[in-house]
């Protein structure tokens, strides 16, 4: 079945470091694909997504492009700040969109 | 303002106690899901709908039950909940069905602790 392996966490950067979160997944035809993020005691909030191969998602400095040769969707963002510490989800959803996939969510910390 | 509400934010229980956890939302959305997030295993579907008295289950139904008798509104129903369903619960909804593009917006989230 469809599933969502992403990097184990926690991951701890100091401000301004470059961040990648790794996210491969496993499906049949052509799933969506998303990352959503999750501040302390709040629900997930859409990040960014990529609805077909080679899509690039983009959204407040995070970036991650759709790439089905690989079957990846790696998070990054090229200077991080103490407000981007937070719990981030990959997740896909099917073609027919009944059920979507997260992985088990990756911790950020950013210091100082 | 678009919102998924949630009630109650916080629960604590005794097994084999019946329990409601309310979900409600205002932006028309036909699909509406439950999810379950516990440490280590990320979140994972309970049931979803994609429209009034229409529902399915997904990875982890055992011990829940849902019903949608109206389309703005998804209940989760723990007949005798148990401690392994001790547990943050998250209720969500999206506009489309049948199409995977559409985003999943998402309540605050229940925590319940069943003892």
């Amino acid at each position: 079945g469809d599933s969502v392996t992403q990097m184990e966490g926690p991951v701890t950067l100091s401000e301004e470091a470059f961040l990648t979160i790794n996210c491969t997944y496993t499906a049949t035809g052509y799933p969506s694909l998303f990352w959503y993020v999750q501040y302390p005691g709040e629900g997930l909030q859409l990040l960014l997504k990529a609805t077909k191969a080679d899509d690039k998602g983009s959204n407040k400095g995070f970036e991650a492009t759709y790439r089905k040769e690989t079957t990846s969707f790696h998070l990054e963002k090229g200077s991080v700040q103490v407000s981007d510490s937070a719990v981030y989800f990959c997740a896909l959803s099917d073609r027919i969109g009944n059920q979507f996939y997260f992985g088990t969510g990756t911790s950020l910390t950013v210091i100082p | 303002e678009a919102q998924v509400t949630q009630n109650p934010r916080y629960l604590i229980t005794v097994t084999g106690k019946k329990l409601t956890v309310t979900c409600s939302q205002n932006m028309n959305h036909e699909y509406m899901s439950w999810y379950r997030q516990d440490p280590g295993l990320g979140l994972r579907q309970i049931y979803y709908s994609m429209n009034v008295e229409v529902t399915d289950k997904g990875d982890v139904p055992e011990g829940y039950k849902v019903s949608r008798k109206e389309k703005r509104n998804f209940p989760l129903i723990l007949e005798s909940p148990s401690p392994n369903q001790t547990s943050l619960y998250f209720c969500a909804s999206r506009l489309v069905p049948g199409t995977g593009r559409g985003e999943l917006f998402f309540g605050e989230g229940s925590r319940l602790t069943v003892l």
